[in-house]
């Protein structure tokens, strides 16, 4: 059974600091790895897309991969209170009889301080 | 503007009653999905396709029924058989380029029981 794990939080940062989320998963031939940011009661929005090893930067957020240890990461440097949100790890997995589908975690809680 | 409709954004069911949750998008992407979410928890598939005229069961299929009758509409009937239906529910597209598999996402249906 495929997994995507996540610590669910709360995960709690000041204002202006560094929200490090991580995400860890099971199926070694997955190629696609995503970060949506869900606010309560909103659907996910894509925050971040990573294909390859190493780091991915845009903005104040970086995406971080590394394969061998099946791990993802997402870095939020100046963290801001608009930033508090439920943050999904998803993976490209097999699905079913055929086919790929995304594979979310539970997610992260993400809470910053003012 | 392009983008997923879904429909109702609010929903309630009466023991032993089928609803349908609609899905439409604009967006000209080959694939759909419906996933389910509960409190606290992350996205679970129940049926995506990627072709018009077929589909594919994901993890939680079990009392659900999908038809994709058109590129375009993709609904998910939750039946009967479903004994734990209140979750909230969101549909999502994506092209097949697998250089660019995002999902974009609905703004979700909350289904509740009566």
């Amino acid at each position: 059974q495929k997994e995507v794990e996540q610590n669910s939080g709360p995960l709690s940062v000041p204002e202006g600091a560094i929200a490090s989320l991580n995400c860890t998963y099971s199926d070694r031939v997955s190629q696609s790895f995503f970060w949506y940011r869900q606010y309560s009661g909103k659907s996910p929005e894509l925050i971040m897309s990573i294909y390859s090893n190493g780091d991915k930067e845009d903005g104040r957020f970086t995406a971080q991969l590394n394969k061998a240890s099946q791990y993802v990461s997402l870095l939020i440097r100046d963290s801001q209170p608009s930033d508090s949100a439920t943050y999904l790890c998803a993976v490209n997995s097999l699905s079913g009889n055929s086919g790929y589908a995304l594979n979310f975690g539970k997610g992260t809680s993400l809470l910053v301080t003012p | 503007d392009g983008g997923i409709t879904q429909s109702p954004k609010y929903l309630f069911r009466k023991e032993g009653q089928n609803v349908t949750l609609s899905c439409e998008q604009n967006l000209n992407h080959d694939a759909m999905y419906w996933y389910r979410q509960d409190p606290g928890q992350g996205l679970r598939l129940i049926y995506y396709s990627q072709i018009v005229n077929d589909f594919q069961k994901g993890d939680i299929a079990e009392g659900y029924s999908v038809s994709r009758e058109k590129k375009e509409s993709f609904p998910l009937t939750v039946t009967s058989a479903q004994k734990n239906p209140t979750a909230f529910y969101l549909c999502a597209s994506s092209t097949l380029d697998s250089s660019n598999e995002k999902l974009f996402f609905g703004s979700g249906t909350q289904l509740s029981v009566l």
